[in-house]
């Protein structure tokens, strides 16, 4: 039992460039969420997902996009890379509401 | 979504026990209240949660005074690696309970 993987483990990319943050669980989770972490500030919600095939925007969604063909993978892709995504991100799963959520160890990316 | 307040830093001893508060004055009959903690470059770790009830489980202890209004998480025998930011978090009810809204926390410093 892995819990959340998330990969790679770190990140640099080019202005403009785009690429996809991978986030896997072996858990059976229904519940899925991307969070973005920036320096001396809390974690802000990106996307989430509920089952496979149904995702929907958290507080920051923009230049993000994410899918959900299976329950175990979520990956988060960057669009056109910009120095204002350079961030931490999490991957987050949950069981259900009355459960707390197992987060991954997450992906530092950096944009130049 | 009910908002939180926390200390934004405390100390304690190596070995006491650390008791964290958390108000939340504006909390509706069916919120939970969870505790998350983030040690340095990590993913948030879960903790412990609850409604109205004490809890206590092999990491942590949550007191929930019976207005509801705060709770105090305790670590009954704190050591170092218990240095980490808590987070309060007040999960919301109904169709936006996948969100988690994360404050600043309190900055926990265990010394020896």
């Amino acid at each position: 039992n892995a819990g959340v993987t998330q990969t790679p483990k770190f990140q640099v990319l080019k202005t403009g460039q785009s690429m996809t943050l991978q986030c896997a669980q072996d858990m059976n989770h229904e519940y899925m969420s991307w969070y973005r972490q920036d320096p001396g500030m809390g974690l802000r919600l990106i996307h989430y997902s509920v089952g496979a095939g149904i995702t929907d925007q958290g507080e920051v969604p923009n230049g993000y996009n994410v899918s959900r063909s299976t329950t175990e993978d979520f990956p988060l892709r960057l669009l056109s890379a910009a120095p204002s995504q350079t961030s931490v991100y999490f991957c987050a799963s949950n069981r259900g509401y009355n459960y707390g959520y197992t987060f991954g160890s997450g992906t530092r990316l950096t944009v130049v | 979504d009910a908002k939180t307040t926390q200390p934004p830093s405390m100390d304690c001893a190596e070995g006491r026990a650390a008791n964290l508060p958390c108000n939340h004055s504006t909390i509706s009959g069916n919120e939970y209240v969870y505790w998350y903690r983030q040690i340095h470059s990590q993913g948030p770790q879960y903790i412990i949660h609850g409604l109205k009830n004490n809890e206590t489980n092999e990491m942590a202890s949550l007191i929930i005074t019976e207005d509801r209004k705060s709770s105090t998480l305790i670590l009954p025998h704190a050591t170092l690696r218990d240095t980490a930011v808590y987070y309060c978090i007040v999960r919301p009810s109904g169709g936006s309970n996948y969100k988690l809204t994360f404050g600043k926390g309190t900055l926990l410093t265990v010394n020896p």
